[in-house]
């Protein structure tokens, strides 16, 4: 069974940088076909994709956010990192991490239960 | 850039009515690559379909999807009280590599 679930800060203050960690399970990103994304919907608001890596590392990204986002992954840890740059009050957030595979569905078939993050001073 | 377009904003049904809900693509999408999701307040997006109208594991029957190009359809054909929510288009596979819709919500009439 895929389960996936999301850590870190609830508060963060504007042009602070977000680090987020996605940790998995029943499944490993080193096997071909996996990947990761993360999506974000702010409070009220439509869902926002940002970005998904490959289980050959690669990487793609939102073209609005691309400069401000990071992510990488620690197969051994089951763990994948999001990093947000200069963060401000419109990033406040529900990011969710959730799992696709590039063989069969290719659709986040699978996602965390979201972790909420506030940006405020 | 592809833009989902999903209409209507907000459809008030009742149980057992059918619903209708569209999404139109700027361009044409791979139906391979397009998705539709489901969600409940304060809860995580569930996958309802994909490659336009194949059903993900566990949802019912009366979920179907169709489509191809730039037009998709999700259709529930008989409401049951759970169905009430929020629902999102995806597509992925062209720019942006992923994208949603800004989502259809079912309310009760």
């Amino acid at each position: 069974q895929i389960t996936l679930k999301e850590s870190g800060p609830t508060l963060v203050k504007p042009t602070q940088t977000l680090t987020l960690t996605c940790t998995f399970s029943g499944f490993s990103l080193s096997t071909s076909g996996m990947a990761v994304g993360w999506i974000r919907q702010p409070p009220g608001k439509a869902l926002e994709w940002l970005t998904l890596i490959y289980w050959d590392d690669d990487k793609r990204f939102s073209p609005s956010l691309r400069s401000r986002l990071t992510i990488t992954k620690d197969t051994s840890k089951s763990q994948v990192v999001l990093t947000v740059t200069n963060m401000a009050p419109v990033d406040t957030a529900t990011y969710y991490c959730a799992h696709r595979s590039t063989i069969g569905k290719n659709a986040f078939d699978y996602w965390g239960l979201g972790t909420l993050v506030t940006v405020s001073s | 850039e592809i833009v989902l377009t999903q209409s209507p904003g907000t459809l008030s049904l009742s149980p057992g009515e059918r619903a209708t809900l569209s999404c139109r693509a700027s361009q044409s999408v791979s139906s391979s690559y397009l998705a539709w999701y489901q969600q409940k307040p304060g809860q995580a997006p569930r996958l309802l379909m994909y490659g336009a109208s194949s059903r993900a594991t566990g949802i019912p029957d009366r979920f179907s999807g169709s489509g191809s190009g730039t037009d998709f359809t999700l259709t529930i054909s008989r409401l049951e009280p759970e169905d009430f929510a929020v629902y999102y288009c995806q597509q992925y596979g062209s720019s942006p590599l992923c994208s949603f819709g800004q989502g259809t919500k079912l309310e009760i009439k």
